[in-house]
């Protein structure tokens, strides 16, 4: 059965520092592979996907996540945080046919 | 165009009640998802359906919980004697036709069984 494991539950950074979120999954095949943000109060909003291909995908907001298929990660990235990414990040595994599973969470601060 | 909408917003039941909850996915979309999220933890999958069937109902914990989609548009999750234990934020999404397809969520229902 596949699953996804976000190490970090709370991550705390600096206004215009950079960001790594962690994200790793267990899956038979080649999985489809997504991050999503939930501000307060807000829905869940897709930052980016990965199905095939380029294993670096970009995103909307500036974010960016790596495929590493021997490390089995899928890493979120950000080179400079600004205070309205305070939100929590999850991370999700999927495959034609499967249903999502999502990850447990990382709770982003970020100082002013 | 309109996104994904739920109704209520907020539901304050009892234990033992009966309850309805509500989705309206964006509209053409034939995929629609019913996700549960406790505090502190991500999306579990509840269903899926696929027009009006159900293609995947694993994810209900027990046969208390049922959901319907009988025209292929709007789905109401339906929970007997809710116990306290269904206390969460009920998250819907729908995806314009196939699982891998992107999931747009609706904005949740917070349901408090006292």
């Amino acid at each position: 059965a596949q699953s996804v494991t976000q190490p970090d539950i709370h991550i705390t950074v600096s206004e215009g520092a950079s960001l790594e979120l962690r994200c790793n999954y267990s899956y038979g095949a080649t999985p489809y592979l997504f991050w999503y943000v939930q501000s307060p109060g807000q829905g869940l909003q897709l930052l980016l996907k990965y199905f095939s291909g380029d294993t670096l995908v970009q995103g909307i907001k500036g974010f960016e996540a790596e495929f590493k298929r021997s490390q089995s990660s899928f890493n979120l990235r950000k080179p400079s945080v600004h205070w309205s990414d305070a939100a929590e990040y999850f991370c999700a595994v999927g495959a034609r046919g499967q249903n999502f599973v999502f990850g447990p969470g990382t709770r982003l601060s970020v100082l002013p | 165009g309109a996104g994904v909408s739920q109704t209520p917003s907020n539901k304050v039941t009892e234990k033992g009640k009966y309850v309805e909850l509500r989705c309206d996915p964006i509209s053409g979309h034939t995929a629609l998802y019913w996700y549960r999220q406790s505090l502190g933890q991500g999306p579990e999958f509840l269903i899926y359906f696929q027009g009006t069937g159900a293609a995947d109902d694993s994810g209900l914990p027990n046969d208390r919980f049922f959901a319907v989609r009988p025209e292929g548009s709007v789905s109401t999750l339906k929970i007997q004697r809710t116990e306290r234990g269904d206390s969460a934020v009920y998250l819907c999404a729908s995806s314009l036709s196939s699982s891998t397809d992107t999931q747009y969520f609706g904005p949740g229902t917070r349901l408090t069984v006292l």
